[in-house]
């Protein structure tokens, strides 16, 4: 089945670096999402991107739906504590029309004040 | 407006026994998800209904598992018989529908530990 690949697993930064990582998949998506999730809690989306090239931001982050249409990363600047948490690239095939959404295993941010 | 309500926040259940896990979407949410998260993993796509009607089961077990999203009430994860391996993080998702451009919504989760 499809596989989202995220990278990288875990990053453990000072307060103020700027913060990347990314997503790929084995096959075309149409719609890429992220997400951050902190403990005990259910996933919130951060960003939304639907056409190949897309570049959005969203306040201190910005996300690219990469041009293959099989990549999309997100960027975080200046990062404060209140980022920690779990980051999970999401994305949908074309070939779903029920909205069920494929997620990357997750990127672990720590952030060192 | 409330969000999408999920409910019990922690079960625990002895092996061989019953699971019912609920989800009530936000209100006038008519599409619902169920996803699974193991511990330190991505969630994993179950199944998607819509009131009275299962569109996509592709991702549910083939045996224990059932949903229903009846046209009264919350939907509702049912989990027979339930294993060590059913311990994880089940999460409901809710949508007014299934289109690009409006995304779900999470509930917070119902933690399943099976002793």
């Amino acid at each position: 089945g499809q596989q989202l690949n995220q990278s990288p697993q875990s990053m453990f930064i000072q307060e103020g670096e700027d913060v990347s990582m990314n997503c790929t998949s084995s096959s075309i998506f149409n719609t890429w999402l992220w997400y951050k999730q902190d403990p005990g809690e259910g996933p919130v989306l951060l960003i939304a991107l639907y056409k190949a090239g897309e570049l959005t931001s969203n306040g201190r982050l910005t996300a690219q739906f990469g041009i293959t249409r099989k990549d999309s990363f997100l960027n975080i600047s200046a990062s404060i504590p209140s980022d920690v948490g779990i980051y999970f690239c999401a994305g949908r095939d074309g070939s779903s029309n029920t909205g069920k959404l494929i997620f990357g295993q997750g990127t672990t941010l720590q952030v060192k004040p | 407006n409330a969000g999408v309500m999920q409910n019990p926040r922690h079960l625990v259940r002895r092996r061989g026994q019953e699971a019912r896990l609920r989800c009530s979407p936000m209100k006038g949410h008519s599409h619902v998800y169920w996803y699974r998260q193991l511990p330190e993993e991505g969630l994993k796509f179950m199944v998607y209904l819509q009131k009275e009607n299962i569109i996509d089961e592709s991702g549910m077990p083939k045996e224990r598992f059932s949903a229903e999203f009846p046209k009264e009430g919350p939907s509702i994860l049912r989990i027979q018989q339930v294993v060590r391996g059913d311990s994880a993080a089940y999460f409901c998702a809710s949508s007014p529908y299934p289109n690009p451009g409006s995304e779900a919504f999470f509930g917070q989760g119902t933690r399943l530990t099976v002793v």
